[in-house]
């Protein structure tokens, strides 16, 4: 079956400009959770959504950055004014559950940002 | 400090040999552990939970010390393929289950 689909893989932006990055989860999943992950270090967390709702956005470096979930399936992470720091792999994920149970996460492929 | 923390490596490992390494975490409230196997230029892939008892899937060997708060992966019998950085995570339910990830540990077969 499809798996987690983030577009566009690669994006280069000029310093200032604004970016939107999309994360189409896997149909049904009701959690979707969005990290950062620098170049040699781990994913961190950014935010999450159950349904709609976003539950958790203590990850946020700043408030440049704005996700959106409106209709509880495609999610949309905007950066603006971005910064040459915000360059980093952008990685989706989605799970079945709730935030009251783990479930597996499954990783979309995730969006490299370049900023120059 | 980072919560969760592991040896960036590498460690190269002859084909066939075992390679053990750990991973410690500062939040004593962590729940839930988990080993993901990143490749180069791809996305984290579970590669097994890690459970009290400890637990073994295959040449995969996990183990979890709550007392001394680290986990870790032993690979037996290496292969080419287990060529990859193994990421150490950890989820507490009170924080939403988001992941927390560590920094990495690569590991490198060579014939």
């Amino acid at each position: 079956g499809a798996g987690v689909s983030q577009s566009p893989r690669y994006k280069v932006a000029k310093r200032g400009q604004d970016v939107a990055l999309r994360c189409d989860p896997i149909s049904g999943h009701v959690s979707l959770f969005w990290y950062q992950q620098a170049l040699g270090q781990g994913p961190e967390f950014l935010t999450y959504f159950q349904n709609e709702a976003q539950l958790d956005k203590s990850g946020l470096p700043s408030d440049r950055f704005f996700a959106e979930r409106p209709e509880g399936s495609v999610s949309t992470l905007k950066i603006q004014r971005t910064q040459q720091e915000d360059s980093a792999v952008y990685l989706c994920a989605s799970s079945s559950g709730d935030r009251t149970s783990y479930n597996e996460q499954f990783f979309g492929p995730g969006t490299r940002l370049t900023v120059l | 400090r980072k919560e969760v923390e592991q040896d960036p490596g590498p460690f190269n490992v002859p084909e066939g040999a075992t390679v053990a390494f750990n991973c410690t975490y500062s939040n004593s409230a962590s729940q839930s552990f988990f080993w993901y196997r990143q490749d180069c230029r791809k996305e984290p892939k579970l590669l097994m939970s890690v459970y009290s008892s400890g637990n073994e899937d295959g040449r995969f060997t996990a183990q979890l010390n709550r007392a001394s708060q680290y986990i870790s992966l032993l690979i037996r019998d290496s292969k080419l393929s287990d060529s990859a950085t193994y990421l150490c995570v950890v989820t507490r339910q009170a924080a939403g289950n988001k992941l927390t990830f560590g920094g990495g540990t690569r590991v490198l077969v060579k014939p």
